[in-house]
């Protein structure tokens, strides 16, 4: 099994649905995170969590929200989807303690908002 | 935020070749990292930079921290097909707000056989 676990892999919805996308980890990270791929942009941050109820915004965090009720799992959620939200979302962890912010990332969720 | 210039943007190579591609920043970083994404997985790191002029090997892949701290730079060697993908480079600054990490807009690599 994977160590970070995104579901869906592919989701295809329309305009004003809320979706969530969940992630789950099993190395034990405290913090995890969640960006935003699109094509020749790079990844960007939405949002991370250096622990449970921790959440903190990133550089494009407005249209979403996340929770952390659990070490293991970080979900993000879009209240009312819209077209320019269609990405490649990544999830990813990482560990302090190995004195550098190495991440480990998920195989991503492909959203497509009609 | 920092901003990071990758370049090139894009590149094709015959099987064989030696490659090169960079980062560069406006801000002294202290962290480099490199990612490499297959098609359809997530960036899986291929070496992490600590120390400014640090010269780091994995396999073919050969990766440097520039000494002036706002740069670097990775090489691929006698590249093969399954080299193809894209390349991204990540740097954490020295400033405030320094746990986080800035991406690259990615080089994206294709290999002709």
């Amino acid at each position: 099994d994977a160590d970070v676990t995104q579901t869906p892999r592919n989701r295809i919805t329309k305009t004003g649905k809320r979706i969530m996308l969940e992630c789950s980890q099993t190395k034990g990270h405290d913090r995890m995170y969640w960006y935003r791929q699109d094509p020749g942009l790079g990844l960007r941050l939405i949002y991370y969590s250096f622990d449970v109820k921790d959440i903190n915004k990133g550089e494009i965090s407005d249209g979403y929200s996340v929770s952390r009720q659990a070490q293991a799992k970080f979900s993000l959620s879009l209240e009312s989807a819209i077209p320019n939200q269609t990405a490649l979302y990544f999830c990813a962890t990482s560990d302090p303690a190995s004195g550098a912010n190495v991440l480990t990332f998920g195989a991503g969720s492909r959203l497509t908002v009609l | 935020g920092q901003q990071l210039n990758q370049s090139p943007q894009s590149m094709f190579i015959q099987e064989g070749e030696d490659v090169s591609m960079n980062c560069t920043s406006s801000s002294i970083f202290n962290t480099w990292l490199w990612y490499k994404q297959d098609p359809g997985e997530g960036p899986v790191l291929l070496i992490a930079l600590y120390k400014a002029g640090e010269l780091t090997s994995n396999g073919r892949l050969t990766a440097q921290f520039g000494i002036t701290r706002k740069d670097s730079f990775l090489n691929i060697s006698a590249s093969i097909p399954s080299d193809v993908g894209i390349y991204f480079c990540a740097g954490r600054y020295s400033g405030a707000g320094s746990y986080q990490l800035t991406f690259g807009k990615g080089t994206k690599l294709s290999v002709i056989p």
